[in-house]
């Protein structure tokens, strides 16, 4: 069946310029998640949604990133005035729920490669 | 979040089992042991994961420490395909212990498979 999808998959952009990230994520699944990859480092969170609770967005690192969500289905991650600390790979997952008796493993999608030049 | 500790690295030769360790002497109660791994160029990818019992899956077994301070990757097999950083990731419920969400990624273990 289609996994979780990301688009663009890659995206060059000057500094200072505002982008735009998109994620499908499995049909059905309540939970959607956005980490960052820095190279070479591991994945850092980002922001959670679960159905129709507050989002967590505590691991956004500064007001230039903004992320919404419709419903259960796609997400976009906007960063504005991009910096080239920005540059990192974006991956998005979902699970079908994160209740306390599910602890559902977290499917990925390939990730936008975001490069700010 | 509660720490994981795991090699940097570790090779294999094809065909041979592979044991991945973790530490994770910090461990809560309700901390579950989640395995994932990631191939070059690709998202990570769920692996297995536990509470306290051992666990088995297609793609491997997971061995969990009596005091449950440890824990162990088992790749039966290893294949070329099996060649990827490993994360070993320990997690929580949030506040309020309602519900289990993000994961906190370290650095985990880069596997090499060699022919």
């Amino acid at each position: 069946g289609a996994g979780v999808s990301q688009s663009p998959s890659n995206k060059v952009t000057e500094k200072g310029k505002d982008v735009e990230l998109r994620c499908d994520p499995i049909s059905g699944h309540t939970a959607l998640y956005w980490y960052r990859q820095r190279l070479g480092q591991g994945l850092e969170f980002l922001i959670y949604f679960q159905g129709n609770s507050a989002p967590d967005k505590s691991g956004l690192p500064s007001d230039r990133f903004s992320a919404e969500r419709t419903g259960e289905s796609v997400s976009t991650l906007t960063i504005q005035r991009t910096q080239q600390e920005d540059s990192a790979v974006y991956l998005c997952a979902s699970s079908p729920r994160s209740g306390a008796g599910g602890n559902q493993p977290q499917h990925f999608g390939d990730g936008t490669r975001l490069s700010i030049l | 979040d509660a720490k994981t500790t795991q090699p940097n690295s570790m090779e294999s030769n094809e065909e041979e089992p592979v044991h991945l360790p973790c530490n994770h002497s910090t461990i809560s109660g309700t901390d579950y042991i989640h395995w994932y791994r990631q191939l070059p160029s690709q998202g990570p990818e769920y692996v297995i994961h536990g509470l306290t019992s051992n666990v088995n899956n297609r793609m491997a077994s997971l061995a969990i420490a009596e005091d449950r301070k440890s824990s162990t990757l088992i790749l039966h097999r290893a294949t070329l395909r099996d060649a990827a950083v490993y994360y070993c990731i320990l997690r929580g419920p949030n506040a309020g212990g309602t519900s289990y969400g993000k994961l906190t990624f370290g650095q985990g273990t880069i596997l090499t498979v060699h022919p």
